[in-house]
């Protein structure tokens, strides 16, 4: 049973550039959600998708997109990069009809900002 | 979603129990409370969940008084293994909502 799978595992960027992270949900779950986690930080919440839908989102600026596939899978996408994105980008999956089980979380993309 | 309180650090021995205290005096009644664990350049884990009384699995227990103001999670006998951040949460029972992380407790486990 294939827990959160998450790619690519490291990144390399330049300001302004585009990236796009890649995450897939533990076999069974529908609800996908996308954490920040600065060096020395907690992970911030950006944003859950439900049903292919943004369901709810935290205080991160429209540079910040996503999407959510059918097969449940979803990408986090970052317009026009700054040196301050550079952080571990977590992908967490649970199931919605089960809202009080623990949401499981992959190891993360991490994205430098050169 | 309660905020929660816990220390920033601590530092035990191979073989200590510890306890990791966190406060969260604003907790709704139907918040549950659950602890994760995190290594380097990892994601995090789940330990436990609780929402009342005592609860316990194969790595830790969760102690939680009646006034659910406070938590605190034991971690028996630690190991070298075991130095990690840990994470105190409260979340709606009912719902599948964000997460909201402090900046944790950071254990280091000394030789």
């Amino acid at each position: 049973d294939a827990g959160v799978t998450q790619s690519p595992t490291h990144l390399i960027k330049t300001r302004g550039q585009q990236v796009t992270l890649r995450c897939s949900p533990k076999s069974g779950h529908d609800t996908v959600s996308w954490y920040q986690q600065a060096l020395g930080q907690g992970p911030q919440f950006i944003f859950q998708y439900y049903e292919e839908e943004e369901r709810q989102r935290g205080n991160f600026p429209d540079r910040f997109s996503g999407h959510q596939f059918p097969n449940y899978s979803s990408e986090l996408n970052v317009n026009a990069l700054l040196l301050g994105d550079s952080a571990l980008y977590l992908c967490a999956s649970s199931l919605a009809k089960r809202p009080n089980q623990p949401q499981h979380f992959g190891d993360g993309t991490r994205l430098s900002i050169l | 979603l309660a905020k929660t309180t816990q220390p920033i650090s601590m530092d035990s021995y191979e073989g200590q129990e510890v306890n990791i205290t966190c406060s969260h005096n604003n907790i709704a009644t139907n918040d549950y409370i659950t602890w994760y664990q995190q290594f380097p350049s990892q994601g995090p884990r789940f330990i436990i969940q609780g929402y009342k009384t005592k609860v316990t699995n194969e790595v830790a227990s969760l102690f939680i008084p009646a006034d659910r103001k406070s938590s605190t999670l034991s971690l028996p006998r630690v190991s070298l293994s075991d130095t990690a951040v840990y994470y105190c949460l409260v979340g709606d029972y009912y719902n599948t909502d964000k997460l909201i992380f402090g900046t944790g407790t950071r254990l280091q486990v000394f030789p």
